[in-house]
């Protein structure tokens, strides 16, 4: 399994500039999840989808951030415009929900992000 | 609201010995509990999960973690450190019983001196 993939895993931008981070769950997993990881905050949930729907987004900083997931096989993350405290890594994780049942959140390797 | 409380922010200990991290939470109902490994530049792995039943639980790479109720804790241990086990660990409490929403402690950086 090629496991959790995003892309790209390292983003140098400019303040103002739209940003983008992708993300490829893990085949048959229906759910997805944004974090975001930083030094004063540590890891915080974003933005949580169960079959492709958005269920609880609570997390997301403000409307500059959005996140979308079309289909059960991408996921992405938008920011616009950026701004240097968006600096951060983030992680997409994903998990196999089933009713009445939990299960482990399976992590990329993250996207560090940089703004200048 | 639920929180994770890891006392300790960095550990050294020498290869060989046997390590404790700490994790206490704060969370009214029944927790699911986790431990978190994420070595420089990953993401994270989970090293064991707790939801119900015994309470000393078994997890990979030889690492073992006990729930105690009485001490709202979840430490984890290790009885003998690999160099290879240098990394952050990470102790998560699930909100309302679901696993999906996860509240995360600060990490425990973990140094292995040879």
């Amino acid at each position: 399994d090629a496991g959790v993939i995003q892309s790209p895993r390292h983003e140098v931008t400019e303040m103002g500039q739209e940003v983008t981070l992708r993300c490829k769950p893990i085949s048959g997993h229906n759910s997805l999840f944004w974090y975001r990881q930083t030094m004063m905050r540590g890891l915080e949930l974003l933005i949580y989808f169960n079959n492709n729907v958005p269920i609880d987004d609570s997390g997301m900083p403000e409307d500059r951030f959005s996140a979308k997931m079309p289909n059960a096989s991408f996921s992405t993350l938008k920011i616009q415009p950026s701004e240097p405290r968006d600096s951060a890594v983030y992680f997409c994780a994903s998990s196999l929900e089933k009713r009445d049942s939990t299960d482990t959140q399976y992590f990329g390797p993250g996207t560090r992000l940089t703004v200048l | 609201a639920q929180s994770v409380t890891q006392p300790d922010i960095h550990i050294t200990v020498s290869e060989g010995a046997s390590l404790e991290l700490r994790c206490n939470y704060s969370y009214g109902a029944t927790p699911y509990l986790f431990w978190y490994v994420q070595s420089p530049g990953q993401g994270l792995q989970l090293l064991l999960k707790y939801f119900s039943g015994d309470t000393l639980v078994q997890g990979i790479k030889g690492f073992e973690a006990e729930f105690k109720r009485s001490q709202s804790s979840f430490n984890l241990r290790k009885p003998s450190v690999h160099w290879s086990d240098a990394a952050e660990y990470f102790c998560a409490v699930a909100k309302d019983g679901s696993n999906y929403k996860l509240t995360f402690g600060k990490g425990t950086l973990l140094t292995v001196n040879p």
